[in-house]
């Protein structure tokens, strides 16, 4: 079972490069998520999904845009990279919310130099 | 916003040894999970509380959600080197329910 695949794992990018960072589920979940993991700061939601074609902003949405344009797909696009988004991004998707549990990523650890 | 609070931050103990690790909020969660994340990996869901006061244990990992659902605790007993990772409390916010967490715990169990 893939569940939750991010793609790169690595990436280091030139302040002012573009890129975009892809999620994918195979559990028909409708909900996902992009989280940034720093050291000393824990996660902090970036975006987010209640479904195909909706998305949201968190905690932390400046500098990054997001599309859900199937299901089970999620991107986050960095339009003009900048040093402060040097972290590791992780996605996460679940059946809903609440209670329900979510299911992560492996991350993406993006350098910007 | 509300905020979790974990503590302690680092904890380095070795084999055998009993810990507890804490995360405290000002605000009432419905429900408040607990996650470990190993290096390299994402976090994976260990348990999630949801009634005040109530105990929930997973082999040697003891977890207790606050009367007042606003706060919870980690018990490990007898750590293994298997149990080193980050330790995140993670608690449901807003309307959309969001998941938002703490800073985690990062757990170093020694043989």
């Amino acid at each position: 079972n893939a569940g939750v695949t991010q793609t790169p794992k690595f990436r280091v990018l030139k302040t002012g490069q573009s890129m975009t960072l892809l999620c994918a589920q195979d559990m028909n979940h409708e909900y996902m998520y992009w989280y940034r993991q720093d050291p000393g700061m824990g996660l902090r939601l970036i975006h987010y999904s209640v479904g195909e074609g909706t998305t949201a902003k968190g905690e932390v949405p400046d500098g990054y845009n997001v599309s859900r344009l199937k299901k089970q797909n999620f991107l986050l696009g960095l339009e003009s990279a900048a040093p402060s988004q040097t972290s590791v991004y992780f996605c996460a998707s679940s059946y809903s919310t609440g209670t329900t549990e979510a299911f992560f990523g492996q991350g993406t650890r993006l350098t910007v130099v | 916003t509300q905020l979790l609070e974990q503590s302690p931050q680092f904890l380095s103990i070795q084999e055998g040894e009993n810990l507890t690790v804490y995360c405290n909020s000002s605000s009432v969660f419905s429900s408040l999970q607990w996650y470990r994340q190993e290096p390299g990996e994402g976090p994976v869901l260990l348990v999630t509380v949801v009634t005040g006061g109530e105990v929930k244990k997973l082999k040697r990992l003891t977890f207790q959600f606050g009367d007042a659902r606003k706060d919870s605790s980690l018990h490990i007993t007898a750590a293994q080197p298997g149990d080193t990772g980050l330790y995140l409390c993670a608690g449901e916010e807003g309307s959309q329910g969001n998941l938002i967490f703490g800073k985690g715990t990062k757990l170093s169990v020694k043989p």
